[in-house]
Order: structure tokens, then sequence, then C-alpha cells
């Protein structure tokens, strides 16, 4: 079936050292992405979206990159800090309609080491 | 400030016993959502909104009820609560239909015993 997912369910880095969180999807007609933050007790929190006529988008601090040959979907954050501790989730857009319906991955617990 | 809101944060209630959780968001947004988060399962739409009166299922709606009778407003309805819908639910507002970021209310923590 169709999903969206994540390679790694937690990635530990180093204080400063950069972070690649990655997702792969599987509906090639999907044409949004988002990545969300969310700490816990909280909601999530948007970090940056790319649309599918796009294969790299910056942010500050944080890029995301588009590989729709093989459905993929990466977020880099540099100089990763302690706040950047939380858990990651992408998300695509499938519905076709426009009623901006997301698709949500699991998620990537991501941790800072100082 | 620009926020989505949600209560209670906290609810524990007994099965079969009615509850809303109410939603609502001051920025003017045509779109609302509601999830919820189960662990190992990521966020699952339940039901969106599109605009006032225009409400639609998403991928888990059974068990549950919404309304849209004001655009700032979309509280979600637990007519007879059961076990299996303690979860986390999020509460998310957009611009409007479309390609557009959607922000969240910072959840609420329901438990059915």
């Amino acid at each position: 079936g169709e999903s969206v997912g994540l390679h790694l369910p937690t990635l530990s880095v180093q204080e400063g050292d950069n972070s690649i969180i990655n997702c792969a999807y599987s509906n090639s007609a999907s044409d949004y992405f988002i990545w969300y933050k969310q700490e816990s007790g909280k909601g999530p929190q948007f970090i940056i979206d790319i649309r599918s006529n796009m294969d790299k988008r910056q942010g500050q601090r944080v890029t995301v990159l588009l590989n729709k040959t093989v459905k993929h979907l990466s977020l880099q954050i540099e100089a990763t800090q302690p706040g950047d501790s939380a858990v990651y989730f992408c998300a695509e857009n499938r519905d076709q309609t426009g009623a901006n319906n997301l698709f949500f991955g699991t998620g990537t617990r991501l941790t800072v080491i100082p | 400030e620009a926020q989505v809101t949600q209560n209670p944060r906290y609810l524990i209630t007994v099965t079969g016993k009615k509850l809303t959780v109410t939603c609502s968001q001051n920025m003017n947004h045509e779109y609302m959502s509601w999830y919820r988060q189960d662990p190992g399962l990521g966020l699952r739409q339940i039901y969106y909104s599109m605009n006032v009166e225009v409400t639609d299922k998403g991928d888990v709606p059974e068990g549950y009820k919404v309304s849209r009778k004001e655009k700032r407003n979309f509280p979600l309805i637990l007519e007879s609560p059961s076990p299996n819908q303690t979860s986390l639910y999020f509460c998310a507002s957009s611009l409007k239909r479309g390609l557009y970021e959607q922000y969240f209310g910072p959840g609420t923590r329901l438990t059915v015993t």
C-alpha cells in the first residue's frame, strides 16, 4: 500500500554536527511536502515545505531536498543544537482535489548530544 | 498572537459519556482539520472542513462528529466514546484549501476508561 515513512525511527547527533532525516513516499502524484517538528507535549510545528516543482529549498539552518525519481525527501539541519531535539515528521499532500489533506509519516526522534 | 487553541488539554472520561473538544483559530483560516496521534501510527486525519458548513471525512472518521458553524471554531464531538478513542488529538488550520502550511493546536490528551 501507499505510505509515508521514515528510514530511521531514531537519530542521535553531536551538538554542532549536521543532521539528516530521511523520508520515503510512494505516491508519485503527491505535489506538496512539509516537514514538522514536534517537541514533547506540544503540537507539530511547521519547519519548511517544498512543492514538487522544486528539488531543494533552504530555510534558516534547514534545507529540504526532494528527489522525485526515487520518491525521497530529506531534511538537513545545520549545526544541530540541543533545542533541535524533537520528533520530526514529513507529510505529503496526496489529495489532488486541493483539499489540503496531509498524510504523515510516523516520525523520527532526533536526540542532540551536548 | 496567531494561534490554534484547544480545550480541554486533558480529559479522562468513561465509555459512552458524550464529550466535545473545542478548537478555535484566530487567523481567519478557511481550512480546519482534526487529527489523532497514536504511538507507531503517526498523525491520522479524522475530519476536515474547507469552510463554514463544509465538512468531510478523513481517514479515521468512525465514532466522531464535527461541525463548522463559524469560521473560527471546529469542535470535535464524541457521541459515545470508547476506549479505542483514547489518544492525543490535534486540531489544525490553514489559510485555505490547497497547498498551505497547517498550524497545529497544543493537543488534547483523551483517556476513555
